[in-house]
């Protein structure tokens, strides 16, 4: 298996603009997580889908940013429209809930706002 | 907001010595996890340890768990260059389904 998947790597985006991040989780796995990680507020857990039904989006920072799980092999992150602020390291995780083997990352998108 | 937190922040040591970084939580637990995130990579699954255990290792790491303390520790032996890196750890209250609680990390530098 090649992991969980996440695309783009890397985004340079202008303030105003949409920005759309992908994420292909491992399969047979039945929750996805979506994370935000920056120096000054570490990770953070933006929103947890379990068989692709989102359970709690509480960590969603405003309406700026959605989140959809069309299928099980899918998920993105949209953010619309952005702001410098916005600028982190965005990860998707997969894990098969009380797995011993926890979460799998995915290598993260580095988001830049400018 | 944070459930776990890590202590100490950053730690420094010369390799081939021990690495002890330390994790308190707030709330009663289903289990405890740590992570390891190499600069620039996402996060690895380290080792899982339930609320009914009290220590696990896995080649050189040793965890603990004090559930009375509500307090974890993770022990790197023989500590490598290699194990430069920040350590996180995550507990899984519960009541929680499968969402984890990330703390702040531990910035672990291994000198040559």
């Amino acid at each position: 298996d090649a992991g969980v998947i996440q695309s783009p790597r890397h985004e340079v985006t202008e303030m105003g603009q949409e920005v759309t991040l992908r994420c292909k989780p491992i399969s047979g796995h039945n929750s996805l997580f979506w994370y935000r990680q920056t120096m000054m507020r570490g990770l953070e857990l933006l929103i947890y889908f379990n068989n692709n039904v989102p359970i709690d989006d509480s960590g969603m920072p405003e309406d700026r940013f959605s989140a959809k799980m069309p299928n099980a092999s899918f998920s993105t992150l949209k953010i619309q429209p952005s702001e410098p602020r916005d600028s982190a390291v965005y990860f998707c995780a997969s894990s098969v809930p009380l797995s011993n083997y926890g979460y799998t990352f995915g290598s993260g998108t580095r988001l830049t706002v400018v | 907001s944070q459930q776990g937190e890590e202590d100490p922040q950053a730690l420094s040591i010369q390799e081939g010595e021990n690495a002890t970084m330390n994790c308190s939580y707030k709330t009663s637990i289903n289990n405890l996890q740590w992570y390891r995130q190499n600069s620039g990579r996402g996060l690895v699954h380290l080792i899982l340890i339930r609320s009914n255990e009290r220590e696990k290792h896995s080649g050189r790491l040793r965890v603990t768990l004090d559930t009375s303390k509500k307090s974890s520790s993770l022990l790197i032996t023989a500590s490598r260059a290699a194990d430069t890196a920040s350590y996180f750890c995550a507990t899984l209250g519960n009541n929680a389904g499968n969402m984890l609680t990330f703390g702040g990390g531990t910035r672990l530098m291994v000198k040559p």
